[in-house]
């Protein structure tokens, strides 16, 4: 099974809905993220947890809010979709206390596309 | 302001040739270097990580080298097989937080 999973993988909604992605992952990391992907552009950070009571800003947060439910679990909402974040979206984990040097681990991505 | 740059063209190589990707970044002073290999529709998988105060990393058919005067990285896949053929993202820790990625090179390795 995989460490790091993502639903749904690809979905189409239209302007002004509502809509969640769910990340889990069973790696026992405490750090997890959302980037989103657009071609040229690279990875974009949305926001991050260090821990189920630590949540932060990235750099593309506006639009976005998120939800970290347990350790495990980091959720992904689109308060009211709008036709420019449809994107390839990732989450990602790592480990604190691991090397100290943040790999991140990514789910598979889910494809958005918003009309 | 910072900046990461990758080779910005598609890299097209033959099957048994080395590929060499660049890596450039600007007002940073990175403690170390990840790279990643992305194949498409699929996330980013960890490769290669270097530290400041190493030269080169190998991993089997894959080298890494870190030039802190040069802020430059650079990524060499040697023997290289179609198989090789994906986008690599270099991405550098800008503080506690923040892992800031390149916007990738295609490789792609012709039989």
């Amino acid at each position: 099974d995989a460490d790091v999973t993502q639903t749904p993988r690809n979905r189409i909604t239209k302007t002004g809905k509502r809509i969640m992605l769910e990340c889990s992952q069973t790696k026992g990391h405490d750090r997890m993220y959302w980037y989103r992907q657009d071609p040229g552009l690279g990875l974009r950070l949305i926001y991050y947890s260090f821990d189920v009571k630590d949540i932060n800003k990235g750099e593309i947060s506006d639009g976005y809010s998120v939800s970290r439910q347990a350790q495990a679990k980091f959720s992904l909402s689109l308060e009211s979709a709008i036709p420019n974040q449809t994107a390839l979206y990732f989450c990602a984990t790592s480990d604190s206390q691991g090397t100290g040097t943040d790999t991140q681990y990514f789910g598979p991505g889910t494809r958005l596309t918003v009309l | 302001s910072q900046k990461i740059e990758q080779n910005s063209e598609a890299l097209n190589i033959q099957e048994g040739k080395t590929a060499t990707l660049t890596c450039n970044y600007t007002n940073y002073s990175p403690a170390y270097l990840q790279w990643y290999r992305q194949d498409p529709g699929r996330g980013p998988v960890f490769l290669l990580l270097i530290r400041e105060n190493e030269k080169e990393k190998r991993k089997e058919r894959l080298k890494v080298t870190f030039d802190t005067t040069l802020k430059q990285s650079l990524f060499h896949i040697t023997a290289s097989q179609p198989a090789d053929s994906a986008t690599y993202l270099c991405a550098l820790k800008l503080n506690d937080y923040k892992l800031s990625f390149g916007a990738g090179t295609t490789v792609t390795v012709r039989a």
